[in-house]
């Protein structure tokens, strides 16, 4: 059963707008959520990521907000660029090793 | 620096045939992690390893699958008597250490099982 769920497949943008890709969990357990970003052919790449006990962590145009009691996170892009179209996905541990990913929201950005 | 590498990138086979997948972890990260994503899906976690050793294989799918690691470095994952069912992209991803949070991803390896 999928633990993370990632409910939006896709989502569209235009350029300079923010882009706000969300995440949900089941597990209370998780500790730890992370948001890799993927080029197609390529492998995930790490972008950003939250440990439970904080609510917000900010790198450059990029913010993750953590919602423990809604069991939710949310990845924002500021400004969003084309180069930021790829598919984004959710991940979350409490194991420390394995990483439960969700499916994958493909973010467009348009000119 | 040099980050994770696999091989091959795409492999065809027939079911039936056996396949092993390798990867090349990056240099000092001592734990390294087996996943699949299958057409549609997210990643699937299959194995990770500390040092040689695989503490959880909870994840690998049947017996068909077996994974190995080496002199602390690279690891190959082999599925005996494919299925078309094992058609997906294998990644590895290996961390500094068990704990470390972190992962980072090789570009992967594609299976089709014909």
């Amino acid at each position: 059963d999928q633990q993370v769920k990632q409910n939006s497949p896709s989502l569209s943008v235009q350029e300079g707008r923010i882009s706000i890709l969300n995440c949900d969990y089941t597990n209370s357990m998780f500790d730890y959520f992370l948001w890799y970003k993927k080029y197609p052919a390529e492998g995930p790449t790490f972008l950003i990521s939250i440990s439970s006990i904080k609510d917000k962590n900010e790198d450059g145009r990029f913010t993750v907000f953590l919602n423990k009691s809604a069991k939710h996170l949310s990845l924002h892009i500021v400004p969003s660029q084309p180069g930021d179209s790829a598919v984004y996905f959710c991940a979350a541990t409490n194991s420390g090793y394995a990483l439960n990913f969700g499916k994958g929201t493909s973010l467009l950005v348009t000119p | 620096g040099a980050g994770v590498s696999q091989s091959p990138s795409n492999k065809v086979t027939e079911k039936g045939k056996d396949v092993e997948l390798r990867c090349d972890p990056i240099s000092g990260h001592t734990a390294l992690y087996w996943y699949r994503q299958s057409l549609g899906q997210g990643l699937e976690f299959l194995i990770y390893f500390q040092g040689n050793s695989a503490p959880d294989k909870s994840g690998l799918p049947s017996d068909r699958f077996s994974a190995e690691r080496t002199g602390g470095s690279v690891s190959t994952l082999t599925i005996q008597r494919t299925q078309q069912e094992d058609s997906a992209v294998y990644l590895c991803a290996s961390s500094l250490e068990q704990g470390a949070y972190t992962q980072y991803f090789g570009p992967g390896t594609r299976l089709t099982v014909l």
